[in-house]
């Protein structure tokens, strides 16, 4: 079954500092992964997209991580800002459909000051 | 327009009445996805619209719920009977297969509280 688990459910950091998400997958046969931030009461918006042979890839304070291998990735974020806070949700795309996306239920990412 | 426009932002109905919530994807968009959101929880998959092809319905938790997409641009999904259980946020989202890649541009959502 494909699945997508992000870890942790939430997190609770200060203003500064960095943090790492996680994104476990079981989606076969793979095609891509995005990572999307969804703000409170806004629709996702696409931060990143990772395809099988990129390892890495970064946006601004943002660096995503893909392990094609052991069907994981990390979402990394630099010198948290408070408009950090939102939920960030990882997308995956299996091959052979464009409708074949199974998003992960998200981390919810809280920025203190 | 500039984006994805969803229409009403928020919507409050009584159990039992029927409720339509519009999408009107960025202009040229092939692809209109439609999901639900429980508060707190992650996106679910209602049902995907890709050019003329017949729409993937797989996702539609029960027969009360439908969508039609007219002219391959906006898009109505209906709730019929409410019930409380329906209440979510509605997103919907447009992409395009240009890139190969899952690009999808997400309005803000519709609202939907069942009381």
């Amino acid at each position: 079954k494909n699945q997508v688990e992000q870890s942790p459910q939430s997190l609770i950091i200060l203003e500064g500092k960095n943090c790492t998400l996680q994104c476990n997958y079981t989606v076969s046969p793979f095609s891509n992964l995005r990572w999307y931030k969804q703000d409170t009461g806004r629709g996702p918006v696409s931060l990143t997209i990772m395809t099988f042979s990129e390892n890495t890839k970064s946006n601004g304070r943002y660096t995503a991580t893909l392990d094609a291998d052991t069907k994981q990735s990390s979402l990394h974020i630099t010198a948290s800002q408070l408009s950090d806070s939102a939920s960030y949700i990882c997308v995956v795309r299996a091959s052979g459909g464009y409708n074949k996306l199974i998003f992960g239920a998200g981390t919810r990412l809280a920025v203190h000051p | 327009g500039a984006g994805v426009s969803q229409s009403p932002s928020n919507k409050v109905t009584e159990k039992g009445k029927d409720v339509e919530l519009r999408c009107d994807p960025i202009s040229g968009h092939t692809a209109l996805y439609w999901y639900r959101q429980s508060l707190g929880q992650g996106l679910e998959f209602l049902i995907y619209f890709q050019g003329n092809s017949a729409p993937d319905k797989s996702g539609l938790p029960s027969d009360r719920f439908s969508a039609e997409r007219t002219g391959g641009s906006v898009s109505t999904l209906t709730i019929q009977r409410t019930q409380q259980e329906d209440s979510a946020v509605y997103l919907c989202a447009s992409g395009t297969l240009a890139s190969g890649a899952n690009v999808l541009t997400f309005g803000a959502g519709s609202r939907l509280t069942v009381l």
